[in-house]
Parts: C-alpha cells; sequence; structure tokens
C-alpha cells in the first residue's frame, strides 16, 4: 500500500515565479491537509480539503496561495509569484475520513532564490 | 486556542540511557493526542495515538503515556537509530479536527 507521495521532492523557484507542489494521498484516504514547516519551527497548518472542497483555508496566507483537490489526479498547492519568505518545507498529509489519524509524505522543499 | 509545548528542545542521550520526553497541552476538549518521528529531510513518521487519560501504547522502544494535561513518550535504552525529532500534536473534538503541532524534542543518542 503506497504512502503519500509528493513530487517534486526538492523545487528550486526565483522570486516573481510560480511553484505547483503536487500531493497523491494515500489509497482509500479523501481527505487531504497541507502543512508548512520552517527550520526549528514546528508544522503549520495551511488548508484541509476533500475531493472538490476546501474545508478549511484559515492558516493559509490569502494572497499568492491557492490550493485545490480535484476529482481526479493529485491535490495541488499553487503560490504564485513566490517570494524568498516562501523557502520551506511543504508536507502534505492524508486521512481516510478527517478524524483520524494524518499520513505524511516525504514533503516538497521549496528554495526561491 | 490550542497549544501544544515539547520539552526538553533537545535532549542528548548515551546509547541504554533511558528518559522521557514531555508534551504539555491546552485543548478545549481532547479527541486525540498523536506522536510522530520525524527523521532530517523526511516527513513526519507516525506513531501512535492516544485518546483518554490513563491510555499507554507501546512500540519497542517507546512507550506513550497520557494524562489530562500531558503526555509523555517513554525511551527505554534508547539506540543511536533512535535519534530523530518527535513531534507531539493535540486534535480537539469539534471544529475540522485540525491538529496543532508542538516545536518537537530533538533527541540525539550517541553510541
Amino acid at each position: 500500500n503506497a504512502g503519500v507521495m509528493q513530487n517534486p521532492r526538492h523545487l528550486v523557484r526565483r522570486r516573481g515565479q510560480e511553484a505547483r507542489l503536487r500531493c497523491s494521498p494515500m489509497k482509500g484516504h479523501s481527505h487531504v491537509y497541507w502543512y508548512r514547516q520552517l527550520p526549528e519551527e514546528g508544522l503549520k497548518f495551511m488548508v484541509y480539503l476533500q475531493k472538490e472542497n476546501i474545508i478549511d483555508e484559515s492558516g493559509m496566507p490569502k494572497e499568492r496561495f491557492s490550493a485545490e483537490f480535484p476529482k481526479e489526479g493529485p491535490s495541488i498547492l499553487r503560490i504564485q509569484q513566490v517570494v524568498r519568505g516562501d523557502s520551506a518545507a511543504y508536507f502534505c498529509a492524508s486521512s481516510p475520513q478527517g478524524k483520524e489519524t494524518q499520513y505524511f509524505g516525504p514533503g516538497t522543499r521549496l528554495l526561491v532564490l | 486556542e490550542d497549544q501544544v509545548t515539547q520539552s526538553p528542545e533537545a535532549l542528548r542521550l548515551q546509547e541504554g540511557e533511558s528518559s522521557s520526553l514531555n508534551c504539555s497541552y491546552t485543548v478545549s476538549g481532547l479527541r486525540g493526542l498523536f506522536w510522530y518521528r520525524q527523521d532530517p529531510g523526511k516527513g513526519p513518521e507516525f506513531l501512535f495515538t492516544l485518546y483518554s487519560a490513563g491510555e499507554e501504547k507501546e512500540k519497542e522502544r517507546l512507550k506513550a503515556t497520557l494524562t489530562k494535561k500531558e503526555s509523555f513518550l517513554h525511551i527505554t535504552a534508547p539506540k543511536p537509530e533512535d535519534s530523530a525529532t518527535y513531534l507531539c500534536a493535540v486534535q480537539a473534538s469539534g471544529g475540522s479536527y485540525i491538529p496543532t503541532f508542538g516545536r518537537g524534542t530533538s533527541l540525539i543518542v550517541h553510541p
């Protein structure tokens, strides 16, 4: 049973470019969460999605950031016009129905030059 | 607002030297408390979920316990491969069930 998959694992962007991070949940999981982790800091919640629905986006910046989880395909976290402060590790987690334990992917490390 | 405080921030042990990591929490109704292990450059790996005070769970050299205000992760006779950052998170009952994470305890076990 494949775990949560994320790609790319590493992403380098120049300031002003767009970053697209992808997450495929575990088989049978329909709930996806995105987190951001900075060095020496804890995991910070960004957004919680189900298929075709955003359930909670209270942790996501209002500008430049968006997320989707289409009926078919992976969940995507999109960062427009990246700035150096967006450099971080972005983790995706999934759970079967939302209340249960979350299982994490390996993360995407974004570096903005 | 839910809060999670982990202590110590860093812990160095000799191989075989048992110790405990602490996770103190404030939450408006606890639904679950989670422990994860995170190795450098990797995603958090699930260890345990605890739901009620008095509950205990074990896995190899690790044992997690839960009270109404805190949780402990006991490490018995640790080995160098237990070196990692251990994360604690709490999930409140109600709302969207988003867990709140602590900053973690960085454990180094020397051979």
